[in-house]
């Protein structure tokens, strides 16, 4: 059983500091990981995206993949009010014959 | 991202009834996914679906659900027989795996009231 584990939250942050969240998952040869975000009665939306160890920055997020810890992570820099939102980590393995594994995602709260 | 289709947006049944829930992949993706969301739950995997193929329905209910994605149309996801805890949002993501990089994209989702 693929299993992707996150901390539910709610993960309350004071604005312009650093958000961090976090992500576990269960199966080895996972090779491709997502972070959503998904506000309040709408669809997830895709934010970023980390195939390779290591960080990859795209304007205020970070996300960051550890394959021997099996730990894949999302900064959010100089949070803002509007961050808020649940974070969604998504895992796929192998070579992408599975769907998509997500976690049940972090609640953030960037408080003003 | 409103390049996946989802309709309807909302779609009230009474128990008993059929529901169909449709969904238009973003144009060039051949790889469909349905997830099931209930209110403050995270989202559930049910279906994964290649055109003309069910490659994953490992989180489908075994009786009243169904999906199917044609050669040509939409995905559909059919639930017969309503009851009220079929209740949820139903949320369709697509994709174009180019190798590993199998970003997926979802619709907007349909909000299913059984009453």
């Amino acid at each position: 059983q693929k299993e992707v584990e996150q901390n539910s939250g709610p993960l309350s942050v004071p604005e312009g500091a650093i958000a961090s969240l976090n992500c576990t998952y269960s199966d080895r040869g996972s090779q491709s990981f997502f972070w959503y975000r998904q506000y309040s009665g709408k669809s997830p939306e895709l934010i970023m995206s980390i195939y390779s160890n290591g960080d990859k920055e795209d304007g205020r997020f970070t996300a960051q993949l550890n394959k021997a810890s099996q730990y894949v992570s999302l900064l959010i820099r100089d949070s803002q009010p509007s961050d808020s939102a649940t974070y969604l980590c998504a895992v796929v393995s192998g070579g992408g014959a599975d769907g998509l594994t997500f976690g049940k995602g972090t609640h953030l709260i960037i408080q003003p | 991202n409103a390049g996946v289709m989802q309709n309807p947006r909302h779609l009230v049944r009474r128990r008993g009834q059929e529901a169909r829930l449709r969904c238009s992949p973003m144009k060039g993706h051949s790889h469909v996914y349905w997830y099931r969301q209930l209110p403050e739950e995270g989202l559930k995997f049910m279906v994964y679906l290649q055109k003309e193929n069910i490659i994953d329905e490992s989180g489908m209910p075994k009786e009243r659900f169904s999906a199917e994605f044609p050669k040509e149309g939409p995905s559909i996801l059919r639930i017969q027989q309503v009851v009220r805890g079929d209740s949820a949002a139903y949320f369709c993501a697509s994709s174009s795996p180019v190798g590993r990089e199998t970003e997926a994209f979802f619709g907007q989702g349909t909000r299913l009231t059984v009453v």
